[in-house]
């Protein structure tokens, strides 16, 4: 079964006091991991998909890694927009491709 | 532009009900997905479809029916057999060939009144 683990539930940063959220999985057959951010009462909004080991892809302030067994989103000099819940998907194949999400991480960035 | 489009937001329920989230996408991706959100549980899989005709259970599948009977729709039927309807729906839909990306709809949110 697959399984996704988010830390730290929630994590509170000054403006500008940069820091990583991780993302720790088991699946069989990675087809992708998926990062998205989500606003309260919001749907989630895609940021990046991931494919392999030590890959990596960036947008603005966010950069997201790759690797066997974990993936890491860096903020870089956070703003307090960036506030909200960043969640972390792995997306397995086999017979039926199933898209399976952690609990996410709730942001804070205090001006 | 192309996306997800999901109606009604905001939904009431009686007890005893049945209603109807509706899912429809014009993105041209054959896979969607029904998830539901709970305050702290994160996002729990319902049903998915990765073709017209063909859907699967996902891991809280009890008390909910879905159909796939166009590419760009799938709707969700919350049955009276659901016992804690009360949560935030959400619907995706994923283009797996090439470059893989997974979009979401805004949301319904049902209330059991």
């Amino acid at each position: 079964e697959d399984q996704v683990t988010q830390s730290p539930e929630a994590l509170r940063l000054q403006e500008g006091e940069s820091s990583s959220l991780n993302c720790s999985y088991t699946v069989s057959g990675l087809r992708g991991l998926f990062w998205y951010r989500q606003d309260p009462g919001k749907g989630p909004e895609f940021l990046f998909t991931l494919y392999s080991a030590g890959e990596e892809k960036e947008k603005e302030r966010l950069k997201a890694t790759l690797t066997k067994k974990e993936s890491f989103l860096h903020i870089t000099a956070p703003k307090p927009e960036d506030s909200a819940t960043y969640l972390c998907a792995v997306y397995s194949g086999g017979s039926n491709y199933k898209l399976t999400f952690g609990k996410g991480t709730l942001l804070t960035v205090n001006p | 532009d192309g996306g997800i489009t999901q109606s009604p937001k905001y939904l009431f329920r009686k007890e005893g009900q049945n209603v109807t989230l509706s899912c429809e996408q014009n993105l041209n991706h054959d896979a969607m997905y029904w998830y539901r959100q709970d305050p702290g549980q994160g996002l729990r899989l319902i049903y998915y479809s990765q073709i017209v005709n063909d859907f699967q259970k996902g891991d809280i599948a009890e008390g909910y029916s879905v159909s796939r009977e166009k590419k760009e729709s799938f709707p969700l039927t919350v049955t009276s057999a659901q016992k804690n309807p009360t949560a935030f729906y959400l619907c995706a839909s994923i283009r797996g060939a090439g470059n893989t990306e997974a979009f979401f709809g805004q949301g319904t949110r049902l209330t059991v009144v």
